[in-house]
């Protein structure tokens, strides 16, 4: 079991937003804004989305965006395209013992 | 342009200790702030944090892997080596380095399919 709770699927058709939510406890997500998202396509390595909360990479679309509320996190996706259809994993900074937790993963269908 | 490759053995038998290499260019493990770092997925299943080595050698583990596990660098040849010992059939995964520190991974290496398996 995963330490961060990620929906298993969520689905929108294209030109749609949606949002993938990312629950954790007051040791992650909540004490740190060090939250960051993965997008994994089928067979392929996972490849960074967005850091720290709401802060995008180099490259990455504008349609991608992150918050944070409390103990969860969102990845927010506005104008879904048929690419974005994929695994998108969140993953926090939990402290000074135990690091790095990930989440479930969410699986997006674009209808 | 930073990029990262796994090797090792694909097929490991219980009991026996893996060896992943982790050959990366385009940064410098002596170059402050820098680190890599190892996640594995099962198949079908989630990522999972293993362990992660910064520029200074300092090292970070997951707390329910630690005893099995070492993170080392050889800054000269850009590499770096994770060893897990007592593999069971359980630990079959894709194992992927990445570079970055304990609150993002960018990039990712292509990952290396590690099955135990007797």
């Amino acid at each position: 079991q995963s330490a961060l709770t990620q929906p298993a699927s969520v689905s929108g058709s294209p030109g749609q937003s949606i949002t993938i939510s990312c629950t954790g406890t007051s040791s992650d997500v909540g004490s740190y804004n060090l939250v960051s998202w993965y997008q994994q396509h089928p067979g392929k390595a996972p490849k960074l989305m967005i850091y720290e909360v709401s802060k995008r990479p180099s490259g990455v679309s504008n349609r991608f965006s992150g918050s944070k509320s409390g103990n969860t996190a969102s990845l927010t996706i506005s104008g879904l395209q048929a690419e974005d259809e994929a695994d998108y994993y969140c993953c926090s900074y939990a402290g000074s013992s135990t690091y790095v937790v990930f989440g479930g993963g969410t699986k997006l269908t674009v209808l | 342009q930073i990029t990262l490759k796994e090797s090792g053995p694909t097929l490991v038998k219980p009991t026996q200790t893996l060896t992943l290499t982790c050959t990366f260019s385009g940064f410098s493990l002596s170059t402050s702030g820098v680190g890599v770092g190892w996640i594995r997925q099962p198949p079908g299943k989630a990522l999972e944090w293993l362990a992660l080595i910064y520029w200074d050698d300092d090292k970070r583990y997951s707390p329910s892997l630690k005893s099995r596990l070492t993170i080392t660098k050889d800054t000269s040849k850009n590499q770096v080596v994770l060893t897990m010992t007592n593999m069971d059939p359980v630990d079959t995964a894709t194992y992927y380095c990445a570079h970055g520190t304990t609150t993002w991974f960018d990039p990712w290496g292509q990952g290396t399919l590690v099955t135990v398996s007797s």
